[in-house]
């Protein structure tokens, strides 16, 4: 199975201020996919990253505020833009291989 | 409706207990199914995948009814280290989007 890292683990944050998390996969992957959690809740997909292509953000995510990167098949960034409380979240990428899913262990986001 | 449904639980049994945990999708089309695991703090992680004959990996049976849309995961002789929240994953026939069940909470007690 692949194997994920993220970085940041976690981070505090000022308001209007820009966070990039780093997901890195020890193999290639053709998808990897962003996902937000609030505490007790389960998954939002933000959006899916292919490798050569925009990404594609679900509805209530745009790209101007989560950019997001894919430049190969091992790597992707998510960026948190113009941060307010509200991003205030767990933030997990993952990457597909074999059509199964594996996770990074996430990066905990508190925007003050 | 949503894509994916789960009981939320919480499932509270005794050590050594059997459990079950269904879920059901609503698009007849998917082709792939799953179950994670979800320790508190952590992030999910892949417990099996559910094929249609239906699998099994030691105190753990996985299966599923394409017929009423549904799958199951069936936990036998439960133990302290299995309490964790339990989601229920399918992927979609069309584009590559996996779905996720809201989660079901299972504490084993002693």
């Amino acid at each position: 199975s692949a194997v994920i890292s993220q970085k940041p683990s976690r981070d505090i944050c000022q308001r209007g201020t820009s966070l990039t998390i780093q997901c890195q996969v020890d193999s290639q992957v053709t998808m990897m996919f962003w996902y937000r959690q609030q505490p007790g809740q389960s998954l939002t997909l933000i959006a899916t990253a292919n490798q050569g292509s925009e990404a594609t953000y679900e509805s209530g995510f745009v790209i101007d505020k989560f950019p997001i990167s894919r430049p190969n098949l091992t790597f992707s960034t998510l960026t948190v833009s113009n941060m307010s409380p509200e991003d205030s979240s767990i933030y997990l990428c993952s990457g597909e291989e074999a059509y199964e899913q594996y996770f990074g262990p996430g990066t905990r986001l508190t925007v003050t | 409706r949503k894509e994916v449904e789960q009981d939320p639980g919480p499932f509270n049994v005794p050590e050594g207990a059997t459990v079950a945990f269904n879920c059901t999708y609503s698009n007849s089309a998917s082709q792939s199914f799953f179950w994670y695991r979800q320790d508190c703090r952590k992030e999910p992680k892949l417990l099996m995948s559910v094929y249609s004959s239906g699998n099994e990996d030691g105190r753990f049976t996985a299966q599923l009814n394409r017929a009423s849309q549904y799958i199951s995961l069936l936990i036998r002789d439960s133990k302290l280290s299995d309490s964790a929240t339990y989601l229920c994953v399918v992927k979609g026939n069309t584009g590559n989007q996996f779905y996720f069940g809201t989660g079901t909470s299972l504490t084993v007690i002693p």
